[in-house]
């Protein structure tokens, strides 16, 4: 069973059509759930960290929430520099504090202008 | 900084050849990881270091997967023999566990294709 689900898997906007991308996770004990971003040909880039629910966190257009289950990362009004695949990852809390990330499949955002 | 640096950035070989691929993280992180990104399993923890000793390599598929890291400036993931299912990208990241961050900052990856 995967741990990380990110949904939908690909979502088309019109530039400045807002949308929410949601990331659900199943862990014992949840250490940090980040969020990265990923164009084509180039390695994740990270975008926030959220540690606990009720924690909200923004950057421009983006707005990352958290809550027990899941995650949303909100994209208001986007451009099309918004482009990109965005990958959801959490952090398990274990006994030893593992730096282990377990990602999810990713969810492909395209915005037409 | 330079970021996380990788080489080569593609590599093209064929089917029970070694490969080699070499990561420099971030100067001053104490954490290397070793990821393998493919359309199907996505993004994929391999192997990670903390302080040159490796951590956990759970993750490694089989015996043909190896990681060293010999200083802390240094890293390589040998495949060998190499089989065409090892063909993905191979994404090297780097953290600093202080500060109360963890962030996990990539490099841009090589692409393996094996024939």
């Amino acid at each position: 069973e995967d741990q990380v689900t990110q949904s939908p898997e690909a979502l088309r906007l019109q530039e400045g059509e807002s949308s929410s991308l949601n990331c659900s996770y199943t862990v014992s004990g949840l250490r940090g759930l980040f969020w990265y971003r990923q164009d084509p040909g180039k390695g994740p880039e990270f975008l926030f960290t959220l540690y606990s629910a009720g924690e909200e966190k923004e950057k421009e257009r983006l707005k990352a929430t958290l809550t027990k289950k899941e995650s949303f990362l909100h994209i208001t009004a986007p451009k099309p520099e918004d482009s990109a695949t965005y990958l959801c990852a959490v952090q398990e809390a274990t006994q030893g504090g593992s730096e282990k990330l377990v990602f999810g499949k990713g969810m492909k955002l395209t915005v037409n202008p | 900084d330079a970021g996380v640096i990788q080489s080569p950035r593609h590599e093209v070989t064929e089917m029970g050849q070694e490969v080699t691929l070499r990561c420099k993280p971030i100067s001053g992180h104490d954490y290397l990881f070793w990821y393998r990104q493919t359309m199907m399993r996505g993004l994929e923890l391999l192997i990670y270091f903390n302080n040159n000793v490796p951590i956990d390599d759970s993750g490694m598929p089989e015996d043909r997967f190896s990681a060293k890291m010999p200083n802390a400036s240094f890293s390589t993931l040998k495949i060998q023999p190499s089989e065409p299912r090892d063909s993905a990208v191979y994404f090297c990241a780097s953290s600093f566990q202080g500060q109360g961050t963890d962030t996990q900052y990539f490099g841009p990856g090589t692409r393996l294709t094996v024939l």
